[in-house]
């Protein structure tokens, strides 16, 4: 595997559901970040994690639930979740968090229905 | 907060056709600025990275430049192909990067 890989790749859940997104990433990166991309919206950050400490929550409701149990793996764990969650969740990496080179690459991502 | 858009939303040029597409920020006190490619229903692909001191980046047909002081940055694309057909990003901040809604591009065969 190279690069940033993501899964599952397509998701469907119930609103009662609880289910888990999984990030890895095969460049020695120190840096990982969960993103949400809806409809006819820009990218919103969700969280940020470097050295797997969190650094950044963006307001995310509780729902989502972030875990990085080591550098190279970021977990999304998601729980009784609103249809207006559903959206294109895409991970990304970066060499390093506080770099003015801080090139960020992304994986394919998870599209998440929920009914 | 940063606020970043991108003109035209949508774009469609014959094959050959150079593209130019727009970026600008509300806020210059940005580390970098990315460029993205995104194709239906895919993740992001970076095409370049400018950093705060620099000016321009190129990549192949791909040139990219930055202003901060007037709050904008360019992606020229020369001699299109009907393969850059997607969605183009701008991406401004640091490791806090503030997306626009994208560019649309359709080059016609």
């Amino acid at each position: 595997e190279t690069g940033v890989t993501q899964t599952p790749r397509h998701l469907v859940m119930g609103m009662t559901n609880k289910k888990s997104l999984k990030c890895e990433q095969h460049l020695g990166h120190n840096a990982m970040y969960w993103y949400k991309q809806s409809a006819k919206k820009p990218l919103e950050l969700m969280f940020v994690y470097s050295l797997e400490e969190r650094v950044e929550n963006n307001s995310v409701p509780s729902r989502f639930s972030p875990e990085c149990p080591n550098s190279s793996h970021l977990f999304l764990h998601l729980h009784t979740l609103q249809p207006e969650d559903s959206a294109l969740y895409l991970c990304a990496s970066s060499q390093e968090r506080a770099s003015s080179y801080n090139e960020q690459f992304f994986g394919p991502g998870t599209r998440l229905t929920v009914l | 907060k940063q606020e970043v858009t991108q003109i035209p939303a949508a774009l469609s040029v014959p094959e050959g056709e150079n593209l130019v597409l727009n970026c600008s920020f509300t806020d210059s006190a940005i580390y970098n600025l990315q460029w993205f490619r995104q194709d239906p229903g895919k993740g992001l692909t970076s095409l370049l990275l400018i950093q705060s001191s620099q000016r321009e980046q190129t990549s192949g047909r791909l040139n990219a430049s930055l202003d901060k002081s007037s709050g904008r940055s360019t992606l020229y694309i020369a001699a299109s192909q009907p393969g850059d057909s997607a969605t183009y990003l701008c991406a401004a901040g640091g490791y806090k990067l503030s997306f626009g809604a994208g560019t649309t591009v359709t080059v016609r065969a």
